[in-house]
């Protein structure tokens, strides 16, 4: 049940675009097992962003969009907000378990 | 609207048992299966049990596999997280999650979360 491999920080000036990636194996990601992505703010419970690697849940901003290339998922944030300071999680799944990325802490500078 | 709604969280001393619920409303909730999701204080997020809709599949992580016991009651729309043999690391939120709609394990509604605290 190994995490997924998430960058610890990342940060970008308000308007521009970042990209978080999540690092799997072929086991999970480069499996084709979906992978799903939560914001989570402080104090607060996660709120899924994207799913099935690219798909968002109604009423989710367009600005946020996700992608997959081999053994790596990204998340995508264009026109970047305050309000997208957050913890950033990606998930997917085995056989016998769901596996997390061990988040993202995005800073808004 | 969706809700789920925690309850059974507290302080216990290592060894203790605790037992978790969940009230579900605003969806069929024998129509999905549900999990527990964890997260320590300052931590990440860390799966702990899936159950399948009709309670006929689960599954457990490594670390509380033989401890806790996940069930449900599609009657009474509810989840449950029985947790015995307590442990220090097991002191965490616990979230009850549900699964998606999506071709994925997707977690598409979260509850606010029960803070589960076992020390002596």
């Amino acid at each position: 049940q190994s995490a997924l491999t998430q960058p610890a920080s990342v940060s970008g000036s308000p308007g521009h675009s970042i990209t978080i990636s999540c690092t799997g194996t072929s086991s999970d990601v480069g499996a084709d097992h979906y992978v799903s992505w939560y914001q989570q703010h402080p104090g607060k419970a996660p709120k899924l962003i994207i799913y099935d690697f690219s798909d968002r849940p109604s009423g989710v901003s367009n600005r946020f969009s996700g992608s997959k290339s081999g053994n790596t998922a990204s998340l995508i944030i264009s026109g970047l907000q305050s309000e997208d300071e957050a913890d950033y999680y990606c998930s997917s799944y085995t056989t016998n378990s769901i596996i997390f990325g061990g988040g993202t802490k995005l800073s808004v500078l | 609207e969706v809700q789920l709604v925690e309850s059974g969280g507290g302080s216990v001393q290592p060894g203790g048992s605790l037992r978790l619920s969940c009230g579900a409303s605003g969806f069929t909730f024998s129509g999905h299966w549900m999990h527990w999701v964890r997260q320590a204080p300052g931590k990440g997020l860390v799966w702990v049990s899936r159950i399948k809709n009709d309670g006929s599949t689960i599954l457990y992580a490594d670390s509380v596999r033989g401890r806790f016991t996940i069930s449900r009651d599609n009657a009474k729309n509810t989840l449950y997280l029985q947790m015995n043999s307590l442990r220090a690391e097991d002191t965490a939120v616990y979230y009850c999650v549900r699964d998606g709609v999506g071709r994925g394990h997707d977690l598409d509604y979260w509850g606010q979360g029960t803070l589960v605290s076992v020390s002596s």
